[in-house]
């Protein structure tokens, strides 16, 4: 199985600045087919990004998605008041398909 | 848009089955790509399996020969079971559906159905 390791566990930030979320896997992910959800307490998830960096339909161009092979990275320019959440990257090129652990963005 | 409802018991005693159906209303339902995953109080996201366009079954190893997974396309829903349920088996259980057609890729989720384990 491919193991996702997500870094940093959690990220404290305000309102207004950069995150950076770093998403590494166990082995070379095929196609680059690696997902990033946000996942709102007391929501269901939510598709953000799938094939590494195309933004899923109706997601907001501050979110943007990198890398290939096994280093990935979901990067949200300037942080919204509703984009503190837990993230978790995904790969769904191999099965069984895996998440990461997930990366919290809480507010500083 | 697609909106996707599920339902099923809630409250299980070990070695029962659980049992969980998702329907999908509105939008377009071709490219569909469907699948159940699940989140363990304090853990994270789990994936249990899914089931493609073509109605290919694929789950994940680790629950071995418990689950069984459905389609009933005339109805636009899909099920869930997982047999021999333990206390391990606690969890909030979602599904998933995704598509993509000329606007992009995109997915709905049901609302999550918390399924206890318990005597």
């Amino acid at each position: 199985d491919i193991v996702l390791t997500q870094s940093p566990g959690t990220l404290s930030l305000s309102p207004g600045e950069r995150a950076t979320l770093s998403c590494r896997a166990s082995q070379t992910i095929s196609s680059n087919h690696l997902a990033w959800y946000q996942h709102r307490p007391g929501q269901a998830p939510r598709l953000l990004i799938h094939a590494a960096s195309i933004r899923a339909t109706g997601i907001p161009d501050r979110f943007s998605g990198s890398g290939s092979g096994t280093d990935f990275s979901l990067t949200i320019s300037r942080l919204e008041p509703e984009d503190f959440a837990v993230y978790y990257c995904q790969q769904y090129g191999s099965s069984p398909r895996t998440f990461g652990q997930g990366t919290k963005v809480e507010i500083k | 848009q697609v909106q996707v409802q599920q339902w099923g018991a809630g409250l299980l005693n070990p070695s029962e089955t659980l049992s969980l159906t998702c329907a999908a209303y509105g939008g377009s339902f071709s490219g569909l790509y469907r699948s159940w995953i699940r989140q363990s109080p304090g853990k994270g996201l789990e994936w249990i399996g899914e089931i493609n366009e073509s109605g290919s079954i694929n789950h994940n190893p680790s629950f071995k020969s418990r689950v069984t997974m459905s389609l009933d396309t005339s109805k636009q829903q899909f099920s869930l079971k997982l047999r021999s349920v333990t206390a391990a088996d606690t969890a909030v259980y979602y599904c998933r559906q995704a598509w993509c057609n000329a606007a992009g890729c995109s997915d709905s989720w049901g609302q999550g159905t918390l399924v206890t384990v318990s005597s």
